[in-house]
């Protein structure tokens, strides 16, 4: 079965400097997201993105965060200047259509120390 | 703003069991709703989406509803296994062309052999 995959599936980073964290979506799929967990919390929407521009974003994914998708096959997620609350797990996703369902990746789990 | 709640946070059941859980939302102006499963440290497997117009979905020893006017939807596991220990995650879609899916805050099960 396809699957959304994500590198790296742990990052350290010290507070102050940029990540990218990359997943490589289903491959045709159109709708691509970015999710967030902070440990013990809800699963967080981020942002979606369809034909190369955002669609909609939550009030967390403010100018500190960018996404990207530079080749037919990679997604990304950029955070400049990390703070020790952007710790969390990392999800991509994508689906076909607005309307199918999710499918998701394993995860980033990133720790800004 | 939706909100999404699950209930029981947690729940421990022998194995054999047959059991329900609930997730219920208080905008019931929602395009779909998706049953999710993610076990620990990793990603989110998604189990069942039920569109708005729908009553219910299976798919196996799954069974999820879904009574959009009251805001309710139920996952019933029918002879629960120790392979069913995982939390349950329900989401759901407003309707009106947002990508944004919120989450609920997720039902711990364990299934004891």
């Amino acid at each position: 079965e396809p699957e959304v995959t994500q590198t790296p599936s742990h990052q350290v980073t010290q507070m102050g400097q940029e990540v990218i964290l990359r997943c490589v979506p289903i491959s045709n799929h159109l709708y691509f997201y970015w999710y967030r967990q902070i440990l013990g919390q809800k699963v967080e929407f981020l942002v979606s993105f369809y034909n190369n521009e955002i669609s909609e974003k939550s009030e967390i994914f403010d100018d500190q965060f960018s996404v990207e998708r530079p080749d037919g096959s990679n997604f990304t997620l950029k955070i400049r200047s990390t703070k020790l609350e952007d710790s969390a797990m990392y999800f991509c996703a994508s689906s076909g259509t607005s309307q199918e369902k999710l499918f998701f990746g394993s995860g980033t789990q990133l720790s800004v120390l | 703003k939706q909100e999404v709640t699950q209930i029981p946070a947690a729940l421990s059941v022998p194995e054999g069991e047959n059991l329900v859980l609930n997730c219920s939302f208080t905008d019931s102006a929602i395009y779909n709703l998706q049953w999710f499963r993610q076990d620990p440290g990793k990603g989110l497997t998604s189990l069942l989406l039920i569109q708005s117009s729908q009553r219910e979905q299976t798919s196996g020893r799954l069974n999820a509803s879904l009574d959009k006017s009251s805001g309710r939807s139920t996952l019933y596991i029918a002879a629960s296994q120790p392979g069913d220990s995982a939390t349950y995650l329900c989401a759901v879609k407003r309707i009106g062309g947002y990508q944004k899916v919120t989450f609920g805050t997720g039902t711990k099960l364990q299934v004891i052999p």
